[in-house]
């Protein structure tokens, strides 16, 4: 089944303490991205991967780190979280646009709700 | 600076009654519109926009773009309580030093369908 999937769900953390959340994608997707939705804001850019070792910032780089050593895998890194991170994070995935013609039509995982006390 | 702007915020209909959902747009570069229904999870894809006055249509569902006037419709017809979602805009624009990459939300429209 084609899908994106996010690890963890889930996560209550503290203040300073590094985390990663995990995506990963089986569609051979060269393009994908990372969104956090808050209420009020909607859904907005954080970090976006182009192809394996591209990656770019999107809207709310501050506080995130990403990597893509490989098409399938688009882990996010808190290396020290605040609580103003808490938040809903969503990974996206697409076709890379000299491909589609477009990376727009995006598939999302699941989401990984983060609270960071 | 780029935004994407949905209205209403949130509405509340009955079932059987049709309503549009808007969406207007400032962005740089523009390649397409999108729109997405989001329910307790995940957003899910509706349609892409890239011409102006081509209307798709999915079902009770269609989409149209203006890309004179900056703006998009969504309408959905004879309402159903599967329908109460938010609703997201999405635009494509060339942001960040020629890459292509940025995909700009707006804030949705919260539409519930009452029985």
């Amino acid at each position: 089944e084609a899908q994106v999937t996010q690890n963890p769900r889930y996560l209550i953390t503290v203040t300073g303490k590094k985390l990663t959340v995990t995506c990963s994608q089986n569609m051979n997707h060269e393009y994908m991205s990372w969104y956090r939705q808050d209420p009020g804001l909607g859904l907005r850019q954080i970090y976006y991967s182009m192809n394996v070792e591209v990656t770019d910032k999107g809207d709310v780089p501050e506080g995130y780190k990403v990597s893509r050593k490989e098409k399938r895998n688009f882990p996010l890194i808190l290396e020290s979280p605040s609580p103003n991170q808490t938040s809903l994070y969503f990974c996206a995935s697409s076709l890379h646009p000299t491909t589609s013609g477009n990376t727009d039509t995006q598939y999302f995982g699941p989401g990984t709700r983060l609270t960071v006390l | 600076e780029d935004k994407v702007v949905q209205s209403p915020l949130s509405l509340v209909v009955h079932e059987g009654d049709t309503v549009t959902l808007n969406c207007s747009y400032e962005v740089t570069n523009f390649r397409s519109l999108l729109w997405y229904k989001q329910e307790k999870k995940a957003p899910t894809f509706l349609f892409m926009l890239t011409s102006s006055g081509i209307e798709k249509k999915s079902g009770r569902l269609s989409s149209i773009l203006d890309k004179k006037e900056l703006f998009s419709i969504l309408n959905i017809t004879a309402t159903q309580t599967g329908d109460s979602a938010i609703y997201l805009c999405a635009v494509g624009g060339r942001v960040y030093g020629g890459s292509q990459g940025n995909l700009i939300f707006g804030k949705g429209t919260k539409l519930s369908v009452k029985p």
